[in-house]
């Protein structure tokens, strides 16, 4: 059974810190990671996906990376600013077995970006 | 292109009582999937449906049922609402053919009194 988790669970920084966000799996048979945004009491809105055959996607200031063997991917976030606030949650979706045809999800990192 | 949309936005059922859901997918997809999501946690997977079946679920009970019409819209109802069934509720649709990535709604605020 794929099981996920999220390091760490809130984390605080002033604005402008580059910041990294955890994730770590433990069914490495996995066929894509996405790392999703969501605002409080609010739908998730993709960032990133990653195919397993990827080992990093960027889009604007934010980089994600997979490494599937390890079983694990990092969100980083540059220059982090108030606007970049929220849950993010990373979830993947897995290529076969039970967990095939869903994403499974991590409970989130709680994100506050201070001016 | 409107995106996955749901409806109603917001709902206050009594225990014991019926509810359904409505989504409606992204233009061009075909598979839905319905997530439940309780306060502070991550979404879990309730069921998926594909071809207008039910092709993959979660550990859910039967009070969760669902169905997909065929313009690819679906419905989720929950049966005898428990107070534990107080939730956001979110849709996803995907095509098959692609890279499985999954785009979500805005979900549904169900509130069980």
């Amino acid at each position: 059974k794929q099981e996920v988790t999220q390091i760490p669970a809130a984390l605080s920084v002033p604005e402008g810190e580059n910041l990294v966000l955890n994730c770590s799996f433990t069914d490495s048979a996995i066929y894509n990671l996405q790392w999703f945004r969501q605002d409080p009491g609010k739908g998730l809105t993709s960032l990133l996906l990653i195919q397993s055959s990827q080992r990093e996607q960027t889009s604007g200031r934010l980089n994600a990376s997979l490494d599937k063997s390890s079983g694990r991917s990092t969100l980083y976030i540059a220059a982090s600013q108030p606007g970049d606030s929220a849950t993010y949650l990373c979830a993947v979706f897995n290529a076969g077995g039970t967990s095939y045809g869903k994403l499974t999800f991590g409970q989130g990192t709680i994100l506050t970006v201070h001016p | 292109d409107a995106g996955v949309t749901q409806s109603p936005t917001h709902l206050i059922k009594t225990r014991g009582q019926q509810v359904t859901l409505r989504c409606s997918p992204k233009s061009g997809h075909d598979t839905v999937s319905w997530y439940q999501q309780a306060l502070g946690q991550g979404p879990q997977f309730i069921f998926q449906y594909y071809e207008e079946e039910e092709r993959q679920r979660g550990n859910f009970p039967d009070r969760f049922s669902g169905h997909q019409f065929p313009n690819y819209s679906s419905e989720l109802n929950v049966n005898a609402l428990w107070l534990g069934d107080s939730a956001l509720y979110l849709c996803a649709s995907s095509f098959s053919g692609s890279s499985y990535e999954q785009y979500f709604g805005p979900g549904t605020r169900l509130t069980v009194t």
